[in-house]
């Protein structure tokens, strides 16, 4: 079956870059029409999309973040890469990486989610 | 960048009852839309894609439908399970998610 897991730091401070390592099983990312992204939510707040990786390489970004944003594929090791520069505490948020859909840029299965706190 | 628009932000209703949430797009979108449910400290759980297809598992209490720029997401005969935090997202232009639903069981 398929599983998502995010790891990394939950404690950054302002200014920092944040890495966030999303490891998966039950698919490969080397296959036609498999995609990773990331998505967060601020603590009481609505969801956020950030990026989104497919099979082939390409990459999207949103605008409002996009000169922020790189997300990175290791196909070897079935883990996606999302860094996020410059640190501010408005980017104090659960951080999700989600399987893309086969049949479109929904999200059918998602990591539990890790908090990333921005404080100094 | 295409702006998903929820209503109501708030509901409440009793069980039995049949709830609808609207979903507006701020140009047209197709049938690219998708709902999630998120029971609170949970990830969401994707509920319909593409509109008006349901997820495998989820029930069939749940439907959505709609097209161009708006898109309904029903749930005839509410469970006690069913409150949480009910999202849109459209995916014809990169991705955006509508601000959220919330679903109080009375």
């Amino acid at each position: 079956q398929i599983t998502l897991k995010e790891s990394g730091l939950t404690l950054v401070k302002p200014t920092q870059t944040l890495t966030l390592t999303c490891t998966f099983s039950g698919f490969s990312l080397s296959t036609s029409e498999v995609g990773v992204g990331w998505i967060r939510q601020p603590p009481g707040k609505a969801l956020e999309w950030l990026a989104l990786i497919y099979w082939d390489d390409d990459e999207r970004y949103s605008p409002s973040l996009n000169n922020r944003l790189t997300i990175t594929k290791d196909t070897s090791k079935n883990q996606v890469v999302l860094t996020l520069t410059n640190m501010d505490p408005v980017d104090t948020a659960t951080y999700y990486c989600a399987h893309r859909g086969i049949q479109g840029d929904y999200f059918d299965y998602w990591g539990p989610g890790t908090l990333v706190t921005v404080s100094s | 960048d295409i702006q998903m628009t929820q209503s109501p932000s708030s509901v409440s209703a009793s069980i039995g009852d049949r709830v609808t949430i609207t979903c507006r797009a701020s140009q047209s979108i197709s049938s690219y839309v998708s709902w999630y449910q998120q029971i609170p400290g949970k990830a969401p759980k994707l509920l319909i894609y593409a509109a008006s297809n349901l997820q495998s598992g989820v029930p069939s209490r749940f439907s959505g439908s709609g097209s161009g720029t708006d898109f309904t997401l029903t749930i005839s005969g509410l469970q006690p399970e069913d409150f949480g935090n009910y999202y849109c997202q459209q995916s014809y232009s990169r991705v955006t998610f509508g601000q959220g639903t919330r679903l109080e069981i009375k």
